[in-house]
């Protein structure tokens, strides 16, 4: 079974700064794997998917990384802006196909401060 | 945005009363999930669907039933509602497993 874990469950940083949120997962047996943003009362938005073949993916000021054998996937945020404050959940397929949908983290909250 | 509609929004119903939220898409995509979010314990998988009439359990099915007679509906049923199935329930669709995976924007139950 599929675990998910993101560490920190939240952070707080000024504006302008850039950062990382760290997801790791314990079946590295992967296709793929998603991170998503949720603002409050929302649903989610995906924001980057990787596939295994892959090690980083890339969208604006956003980067996200894979290491399969290392069990963990980061994302990183250049120049952080308040807009940026949600919630980053990182998502694994329950096994390695994925057509039995995905396994959530927690989530890391994030608050930028203007 | 992918198109993705879900039905009612929100609703407010009584301990023992069947309910049935819908979920309506307009990508022609094969696969459909029902989520649940609670604080505490994130977002799990309740069924899925892989096709017309091609469903199977997630996580935490117990109480829930799905069908899906249209590619582009897939309905999420309780049959006797209970105040532990108070949440948030999201739809999500997917082209392929290999695809990116699109939420709706939930449905919001709450069981008295």
């Amino acid at each position: 079974k599929q675990e998910v874990t993101q560490i920190p469950a939240a952070l707080s940083v000024p504006e302008g700064e850039n950062l990382v949120l760290n997801c790791s997962f314990t079946d590295s047996a992967i296709y793929n794997l998603q991170w998503f943003r949720q603002d409050p009362g929302k649903g989610l938005t995906s924001l980057l998917l990787i596939q295994s073949s892959q090690r980083e993916q890339t969208s604006g000021r956003l980067n996200a990384s894979l290491d399969k054998s290392s069990g963990r996937s980061t994302l990183y945020i250049a120049a952080s802006q308040p807009g940026d404050s949600a919630t980053y959940l990182c998502a694994a397929p329950y096994s390695g196909g994925g057509a039995d949908g995905l396994t959530f983290g927690k989530g890391t909250h994030l608050i930028i401060q203007p | 945005d992918a198109g993705i509609t879900q039905s009612p929004r929100h609703k407010v119903t009584e301990t023992g009363t069947p309910v049935t939220l819908r979920c309506h898409q307009t990508e022609n995509h094969r696969y459909m999930y029902w989520y649940r979010q609670d604080p505490g314990h994130g977002l799990r998988l309740i069924h899925y669907s892989y096709g017309v009439k091609d469903t199977d359990k997630g996580e935490v099915s117990d109480g829930y039933s799905v069908s899906r007679s249209k590619t582009e509906d897939f309905l999420l049923t309780l049959e006797s509602a209970t105040s532990s199935q108070t949440s948030v329930y999201f739809c999500a669709i997917s082209e392929s497993t290999l695809q990116e995976l699109f939420f709706g924007e939930g449905s919001r139950l709450t069981v008295l």
